[in-house]
């Protein structure tokens, strides 16, 4: 049962550009979202998170946009970094029955100097 | 200020054996939430620790439990071990005042099976 989905399993993007990476989710109790990134033999840290009530949340280069209708959210990276190069994953979070957090499979990004 | 702190950083086992690995929580957070990532795929929910007891399960058998003590800090036991239980396990703290917020994360256990 994915609650989560990341269909996009990597991403290439020149340096400078904008990166977009997606996330669809199923559950209409999620209402946090949060974006973590992960670099080889560490664990996950934390980058932007977004509540439902609102559609789009900025932190530097990072920008979240949320569509609830939709139940697609979106991670807008610019200028992309060589530096930005690691996996990122979209996660969700609310009262399902408990606060679990849910991650998709995330997505690997590539940043070409 | 320490973060997640997990031991040990790698582990192998041998089939049928079991496992107890350790986590530390960042200071000032009390809740402690298990996740096994396997090759390829994302951080998948084991349990959380709130208060010494287990607050929520994922879809993990009995196989997998848990335990959390006084000072915050939480074991994951995994008994009868199989092949397929070989990944990064992944502890994450956080504070249950804010049911919103991030968890911070250790930089996980990799188990292999053998």
């Amino acid at each position: 049962d994915q609650q989560v989905k990341q269909n996009s399993p990597s991403l290439s993007v020149q340096e400078g550009r904008i990166s977009i990476l997606n996330c669809d989710y199923t559950n209409s109790m999620f209402d946090y979202f949060l974006w973590y990134k992960k670099y080889p033999a560490e664990g996950p840290t934390f980058l932007i998170s977004i509540s439902s009530i609102k559609d789009k949340n900025e932190d530097g280069r990072f920008t979240v946009f949320l569509n609830k209708s939709a139940k697609h959210l979106s991670l807008h990276i610019v200028p992309s970094q060589p530096g930005d190069s690691a996996v990122y994953f979209c996660a969700a979070t609310g009262n399902t029955g408990g606060f679990k957090t849910i991650f998709g499979a995330g997505t690997r990004l590539f940043v070409k100097a | 200020d320490a973060g997640v702190t997990q031991s040990p950083t790698h582990l192998i086992k041998t089939r049928g054996q079991q496992v107890t690995l350790r986590c530390s929580p960042k200071s000032g957070h009390d809740t402690v939430s298990w996740y096994q990532q396997a090759l390829g795929q994302g951080p998948q929910f084991i349990f959380q620790y709130y208060e010494e007891e287990e607050r929520q399960r994922g879809n993990f058998p009995d196989r997998f439990s848990g335990h959390q003590f006084p000072n915050y800090s939480s074991e994951l036991n995994v008994n009868a071990l199989l092949l397929g239980d070989s990944a990064l396990y992944l502890c994450a703290s956080s504070s249950p005042t804010e049911m919103n917020t991030e968890a911070f994360f250790g930089q996980g256990t990799r188990l292999t099976v053998v």
